[in-house]
């Protein structure tokens, strides 16, 4: 059974950086049949597709937040990542990441999710 | 951009159907997914290429996708089934686009 699990400090100072890694278990990272991608969830809104990856590094990413992110795979080490920088308070979410089905376009397994607080 | 439009709210009672609509420009030619999620809970995918149903999920639980609309139809609602539900499809970049998210209050 595939599993992902979000790791990363729960508390990034404003104009900082915020880091995240999304280690995958139980498949490959390395699957031609798959994107890799992080969602967010501001507190009490809805869901934000933030970007994804391929294994081979190609990346896509939300227009408005493009400038500022950076998603990256290592496939020797099964994980994939995230850095978003000069975050604000409207940066504070929980960040979830998701494996993406290309063919069929949907996301089939979700990591639990982690609360990342932007504040001083 | 493409956006994805629900409504932010329905309610039904136990035992009745549930509709929740998702409207987007031409939705129709795209494959269309549904999300479950419960408070503090990742989300579930519950439908996915408009209308078929991940293993695990209930019968009662259906979609369609037509035009500008893609719906989620529940059955014989149960209070079980109270939750957000998100509608997702994917933009020619490719992007992924997801719908504002609909409470489904069983009353």
């Amino acid at each position: 059974q595939l599993q992902l699990q979000e790791s990363g400090p729960g508390l990034v100072k404003p104009s900082e950086t915020l880091s995240l890694t999304c280690n995958v278990s139980g498949g490959s990272i390395s699957s031609t049949s798959h994107y890799w991608g992080w969602i967010r969830q501001p507190p009490g809104k809805g869901l934000e597709w933030i970007g994804s990856v391929y294994y081979g590094g190609s990346t896509y990413f939300r227009p408005s937040l493009k400038s500022r992110v950076t998603i990256s795979v290592d496939t020797s080490k099964n994980l994939f990542s995230l850095s978003l920088k000069s975050v604000t308070a409207a940066d504070t979410a929980v960040y979830f990441c998701a494996r993406l089905n290309i063919a069929s376009r949907f996301l089939d397994y979700w990591g639990q999710g982690t609360l990342v607080t932007v504040s001083s | 951009s493409y956006e994805l439009t629900q409504p932010p709210s329905v309610s039904v009672s136990p035992g009745q159907t549930a509709t929740i609509t998702c409207s987007g420009d031409k939705l129709g030619n795209k494959l269309a997914s549904w999300y479950q999620q419960k408070p503090g809970q990742s989300p579930v995918l519950v439908i996915y290429e408009d209308k078929r149903r991940p293993s695990g999920i209930p019968e009662r639980l259906s979609g369609a996708n037509s035009g500008n609309t893609a719906t989620l139809t529940i059955s014989g609602t149960q209070v079980v089934d109270e939750a957000d539900y998100y509608c997702q499809a994917w933009d020619s970049s490719p992007a992924v686009v997801f719908g504002g998210g609909t409470r489904l209050t069983v009353v």
